[in-house]
């Protein structure tokens, strides 16, 4: 079976520049999370969809990061502009939906430097 | 609110010693509670899970978990480590809300030779 995919893996851009990152989820998998990983720290929520809907952006900072889920498979997050303190790794993940007991399942992540 | 603690930034043991990852939580009902390993450059693979019954979790790898409801721990557990075990380990609890994962920082593991 294959897993969660993403690309691009690495990306290096310049302050105010904008990039995109794209998630395809594990098949089947109503649930898609979007992560956000600063080095030396824990995962943290942006972004979750159920099928094509938003369940939860609280986190997400919507002056500069927006995403999409169109037809509830692919995702893409977009930032624009980008911030120094955007450097992270953002982190994909699928579940077969979105309760407390599913296990959620990564891709290998999309390292962005932000120079 | 939902949180994780790891208190231990990082760790480092001798290859064939025992290991204990240390992990507590904060959380009102009955949590569901994960352990993640993430190898350098590498995305995060779940080692094990607690849902209920058995306290005592076995994982990949040959690790195991225990959950302890009276002091909110959820620590990892291994016997005998292997130098292929040296990465960020992540311990998380599953929200209530829509199912997401809230991560403790991490702890870093290191294996001496």
């Amino acid at each position: 079976e294959a897993g969660v995919a993403q690309s691009p893996r690495y990306k290096i851009i310049e302050k105010r520049q904008s990039v995109a990152f794209w998630c395809n989820p594990i098949s089947g998998h109503a649930t898609l999370y979007w992560y956000q990983q600063i080095l030396g720290q824990g995962p943290k929520l942006l972004i979750q969809f159920q099928n094509n809907g938003v369940v939860d952006d609280s986190q997400l900072p919507k002056d500069r990061f927006s995403a999409e889920r169109l037809k509830g498979v692919d995702s893409t997050l977009k930032i624009q502009p980008a911030k120094l303190e955007d450097s992270a790794v953002y982190l994909c993940a699928s579940s077969l939906e979105g309760s407390s007991g599913n296990t959620i399942y990564f891709g290998e992540g999309s390292w962005l430097t932000v120079v | 609110a939902q949180s994780v603690t790891q208190p231990d930034i990082h760790i480092t043991v001798s290859e064939g010693a025992s290991l204990e990852l240390r992990c507590n939580y904060s959380y009102g009902a009955t949590p569901y509670l994960f352990w993640y390993v993430q190898s350098p450059g590498q995305g995060l693979q779940l080692l094990l899970k607690y849902f209920s019954g058995d306290t005592l979790v076995q994982g990949i790898k040959g690790f195991e978990a225990e959950f302890k409801r009276s002091q909110s721990s959820f620590n990892l557990r291994k016997p005998s480590v292997h130098w292929s075990d040296a990465a960020e380990y992540f311990c998380a609890v599953g929200s209530n809300q829509g199912g997401k994962l809230i991560f403790g920082q991490g702890t870093e593991l290191s294996v001496k030779p």
